[in-house]
């Protein structure tokens, strides 16, 4: 069965600072790779995808990923963080199609003043 | 062009009761997803209904179950609630079986006491 983990359950940067945050899935074959944001209360917003073609993949609100195949990888950053990122952060995969996906446990964005 | 919503927002039932949640897909979208997010976690895969036939289920025992509608609209059943049953409540639009896009609406919260 597919897994994802994302390292780190909360995140602390200063505002101005790179965004990294981790995502490591398990599967011998490259799955399709999401990054969704969630604000309290509220569902998931898709923040970007790889499907195929190029590993760099730009999202929304300046968010990127890179998908990596040897490091199993797909870790999500942003050159400088504001107050408005400050979220709770999802990876999740899947094999067939997004609706059908596997999600990570999530991490917490936090951002300093 | 509206987008997908959820009823209710929130709802309180006691043990061994049955609930009912519905959700109406963003328009266009002809699959619906359904997720269980409990608290601190991420988000499980309960099933998916394409075109009013379900298309895949998450591991999830049969007292959860669905239907999908000719509007595309859906509802998710739970019978016999369980303490554990507590959580938000997620649906999750997409247009085709093959969509690597999905559209989450705000969730049900349901509280089982």
């Amino acid at each position: 069965a597919q897994s994802v983990t994302q390292l780190g359950s909360h995140v602390s940067v200063s505002e101005g600072a790179l965004v990294l945050l981790r995502c490591n899935y398990s599967s011998s074959v490259p799955p399709y790779l999401f990054w969704y944001v969630q604000y309290p209360n509220q569902g998931l917003q898709l923040l970007l995808k790889y499907t195929t073609g190029a590993t760099l993949v730009k999202g929304i609100n300046g968010f990127e990923a890179e998908f990596k195949k040897s490091e199993t990888s797909f870790h999500l950053t942003k050159p400088s963080a504001h107050m408005s990122d400050a979220a709770k952060y999802f990876c999740a995969v899947s094999y067939t199609n997004a609706g059908k996906s596997t999600f990570g446990d999530g991490t917490t964005l936090t951002v300093k003043p | 062009e509206t987008g997908v919503t959820q009823s209710p927002t929130h709802l309180i039932k006691t043990r061994g009761q049955q609930v009912t949640l519905r959700c109406s897909s963003q328009s266009g979208h002809n699959t619906v997803s359904w997720y269980q997010q409990a608290l601190g976690q991420g988000p499980q895969f309960i099933f998916q209904y394409y075109r009013e036939e379900e298309n895949g289920r998450g591991n999830f025992p049969p007292r959860f179950s669905g239907l999908q509608f000719p509007n595309y609209s859906s509802e998710l059943n739970v019978n016999a609630l369980e303490l554990d049953d507590s959580a938000l409540y997620l649906c999750a639009s997409s247009l085709g079986g093959g969509s690597y896009e999905q559209y989450f609406g705000p969730g049900t919260r349901l509280t089982v006491t």
